[in-house]
């Protein structure tokens, strides 16, 4: 069974601070994908990571994907309140039978202050 | 225009009844998705249609089943409800292997 393993899992951080969340996953998978949700609302997709070594960025955020050693990292730069929000890392892993649904990590709860 | 829409956004309901929720994409995909997070967040397949087919079906119960009259719909019934069936329903798309959009959510409260 695929396990998606975030942490931490709550992350108090000052503005302007720098800091990383973490993304495992136990099973060999070249997809990966980061979202955001706000209090409330639905899922925002941040970033798709479709191959080893694969790194996008947005504005503050970056994202990276390590296939070998199972990993994906989010970092958050100069962080702003505005960035406050819940973000989960999902794993798509495709049997060969057609859709596979994606299986979500715990969800990092990130609270930004002043 | 709303890429992935469900209603009703919210819906609460007593013990026993029979409930549906419906989901529409307009965005062409072939493969639609349910997903249930529940009051910690989590958040956990339960469904994936593609091209009208029922792919995986995860161990959810068989109150609940999933109808697609065709691919930009699928339906979530549910039948006999209960206290745990509380929780955000999300539907989703996406092309074959891509990447997933997801609609706005029905919040379900069984009193």
């Amino acid at each position: 069974e695929l396990k998606v393993e975030q942490n931490p899992l709550f992350l108090s951080m000052q503005e302007g601070k720098n800091y990383t969340i973490y993304c495992n996953y136990s099973t060999t998978s070249d997809r990966l994908y980061w979202y955001r949700q706000d209090p409330g609302k639905s899922l925002e997709s941040l970033f798709v990571l479709l191959s080893n070594g694969a790194v996008k960025q947005e504005g503050r955020l970056m994202a990276s994907l390590d296939t070998k050693a199972r990993l994906s990292t989010l970092h958050i730069t100069a962080a702003v309140h505005d960035l406050s929000a819940t973000y989960f890392c999902a794993v798509d892993v495709y049997s060969g039978g057609g859709a596979d649904g994606l299986t979500f990590g715990k969800g990092t709860h990130l609270i930004i202050q002043p | 225009d709303t890429a992935v829409s469900q209603t009703p956004k919210y819906l609460v309901t007593q013990m026993g009844n029979d409930k549906s929720i419906k989901c529409e994409q307009n965005l062409g995909h072939d493969t639609m998705y349910w997903y249930k997070q529940d009051s910690k967040k989590f958040l956990k397949i339960m469904f994936s249609y593609n091209n009208k087919e029922l792919i995986i079906n995860e161990t959810v119960p068989n109150r609940f089943s999933p109808k697609s009259p065709d691919k930009a719909h699928l339906n979530l019934h549910i039948n006999s409800l209960e206290l745990g069936d509380s929780a955000v329903y999300f539907c989703a798309s996406s092309p074959r292997r891509g990447e997933q959009f997801f609609g706005p959510g029905t919040r379900l409260t069984v009193l």
